[in-house]
Order: structure tokens, then sequence, then C-alpha cells
């Protein structure tokens, strides 16, 4: 699987935006791009994901830039429930090994009132 | 809809017992994995299964390691003997399934419940 680099740590302030960096310049034409996270003492869950454009939902919005080696993940207005370790995971949609998430360290996001 | 189900939430042991995890996952769901995550790193998958067959088990230390998944549904993960490198978190995850694409599965996203926290003495 193509690997992911992330910071190992990032710190916002409350109610300002965040955006959370991801750099995979070994990304295939197959590869999706996915962001999980994880809070404290609970299993990671399900950000947003995308291919090749950008991409809106509820708890998120995901910038992927034209070549596809770099994507950001952006929360509009951090809050102190935003505190987690954040994923950015390839996965492969023709890979028929059953879409195992692979996951790196993630960045560790510290919100601050 | 009710989530991934693991207990026990926490278990001290003491090195070379053995211990048992179990998972019930979302209901119809086909795929099941277990993560190991030890503190300060990521999950690190062990095994996946689809339906009650092993797809991928290939990280997983068979000397020690053992997971089932009967009918299908539950899946159970022991360690025996345990050891200390054997202390973190195991997740149990679920999903759709596979048979295509990811385009049969719009997110694709795996469903984690909260964990066991195993700590070996």
């Amino acid at each position: 699987d193509a690997k992911t680099t992330q910071p190992n740590s990032m710190e916002s302030n409350e109610e300002e935006p965040v955006h959370l960096p991801c750099n995979h310049s070994t990304i295939s034409g197959t590869d999706y791009i996915h962001w999980y996270r994880q809070l404290p003492s609970q299993g990671p869950e399900y950000v947003i994901h995308g291919l090749t454009s950008n991409v809106n939902n509820r708890m998120a919005s995901l910038a992927i830039a034209e070549d596809r080696k770099s994507s950001t993940l952006i929360l509009h207005r951090a809050t102190l429930r935003d505190a987690a370790v954040y994923y950015c995971i390839l996965r492969d949609s023709n890979s028929n090994s059953g879409y195992a998430l692979n996951f790196g360290k993630g960045t560790s996001l510290l919100v601050t009132p | 809809e009710a989530g991934v189900a693991q207990s026990p939430r926490y278990k001290i042991i003491e090195k070379r017992q053995s211990v048992a995890f179990w998972c019930n996952p979302i209901s119809g769901h086909a795929t099941l994995y277990w993560y190991q995550q030890i503190l300060g790193q990521g999950p690190k998958l062990l095994i996946q299964f689809q339906n009650n067959g092993v797809v991928d088990d290939s990280q997983l230390p068979k000397d020690r390691f053992s997971a089932e998944r009967l009918k299908g549904v539950d899946s159970t993960l022991k360690i025996q003997p345990a050891k200390l490198e054997d202390s973190a978190v195991y997740l149990c995850a679920s999903g759709v399934g596979f048979g295509g694409t990811l385009q049969q599965s719009p997110t694709g996203e795996l469903f984690f419940g909260e964990g066991s926290r195993l700590t070996v003495l």
C-alpha cells in the first residue's frame, strides 16, 4: 500500500478553522483517500473520503491537490470535542483484500479554549 | 442501530496466562477485523474475515494468537500464552464487505468498537 506522511501533532484554538495536511506522493490512480479520527479511549471513526474532487460532509471538508500527491482535512470550526488523533489512509478501490485500513501514527490535534 | 460490541473492556493478566476477547459486529456486516493498538501507535491489523473465512492473517502471531468467526457473525480473539508486549488495546471493526469495488459500499467505512484494553504483568 502507498504510504502517507502526517505531522505528529498540531494545535488549534477553539472555533477556529483547522487544516490537517497529508502527503501521499506515491498514490496510485485507484487509491481513495480516507480520513478517520480516534477520540480518547474510543475506536477510530470515519470522517470523510475522496478520490479526485474536493468533498464536503457534515463533519469536515477534504481538499485534494490536483496531482493527488497531497490532501488536507479541514475542520471549519474546531471544538474541544474535535481533539483526537486524525489518520490519513489510502485505500485501493481495486483491492480484493477486504478493504482493511492500514493506519499510520496520525496527527494528534490539540484544541485549546 | 447498535454499534460494534466488544468485551471485556478491561483485562489484567499475568504473563503466560491466556485471555480471550469477544466481538459482535454490526448486523449484516460481512467483514470483520481485529486490530492491535499499542500505546502511542496507530492500530495494526491482525486478521480480517469475510463471513467466516479468513481473508488475511499475515500479521497475526500464530504461535500465540488465534481468532475465529463462527457462523460468520461473532468473533473471538485468543492469546495464549500472553507476553508483556501484548499489552495493548484490541479493537474489533466491521464493514459491509467487498465483492467488487468500493462503489458497492459508498463510503466503505469500517465501524469500530470501543476496544478491549489488555494489561499483561
